[in-house]
């Protein structure tokens, strides 16, 4: 049965720092994995999509890196702002129905 | 506009009312689905749908159904809703990631949040 686990669950730093969120999974079958972010009461926004065959995808300050070997997936968030204040999600698709959802990681960054 | 568009956002209704959420996607995706997210449970699939005549139960179906209208439409509801019911629901869409330009992305709509009183 796969399983998601995102460490840290909680996360405090100061605007400007670099940091790094971590995704582990349980079982290397994986179709793709995709990164989220919401907002407290909001619904969730896509912020990265990396397919089973890919190593990495960049969107602006954002990087998302998978090893399917170790299980592992990291987003990477540069120069932090305020304004990325959220609960980060990934979600890993086996490419049949069902998605599984990471415990996630509640940002704050601090002005 | 929004790729996934939920009605209503929010809803306060009493025991025992029946209520329709809705959910329109313009993604063109066959896969729909509808999550509820409660604190610290994370998101919990209650009902999924391939196509309009594919609906399959997920993991919490027991007291919610859903319809699936067209290709873009796939509605919840809650026949006789009860207090245990209030929290956020979520509409999804997939795309299956085997036709071309179709990557599998999930994407959301907004929510829909209930109270049940």
């Amino acid at each position: 049965k796969q399983e998601v686990t995102q460490i840290p669950a909680a996360l405090s730093v100061p605007e400007g720092e670099n940091l790094v969120l971590n995704c582990s999974f349980t079982d290397s079958a994986i179709y793709n994995l995709q990164w989220f972010r919401q907002d407290p009461g909001k619904g969730l926004t896509s912020l990265l999509l990396i397919q089973s065959s890919q190593r990495e995808q960049t969107s602006g300050r954002l990087n998302a890196s998978l090893d399917k070997s170790s299980g592992r997936s990291t987003l990477y968030i540069a120069a932090s702002q305020p304004g990325d204040s959220a609960t980060y999600l990934c979600v890993l698709s086996s490419g049949t129905y069902k998605y599984i959802f990471g415990t996630g990681t509640r940002l704050k960054v601090l002005a | 506009d929004a790729d996934v568009t939920q009605t209503p956002r929010n809803r306060i209704t009493k025991t025992g009312k029946r209520i329709m959420l809705e959910c329109s996607q313009t993604k063109g995706h066959d896969r729909m689905y509808w999550y509820r997210q409660d604190p610290g449970l994370g998101l919990r699939l209650i009902y999924y749908s391939f196509d309009v005549k594919d609906i399959n139960k997920g993991e919490i179906s027991d007291g919610y159904s859903v319809s699936r209208q067209a290709q873009a439409k796939f509605s919840l509801s809650l026949e006789s809703a009860i207090p245990n019911q209030t929290a956020l629901y979520f509409c999804a869409t997939g795309g299956t990631g085997r036709l071309a330009g179709d990557t599998g992305e999930l994407f959301f709509g907004e929510g829909s949040r209930l109270t049940v009183l």
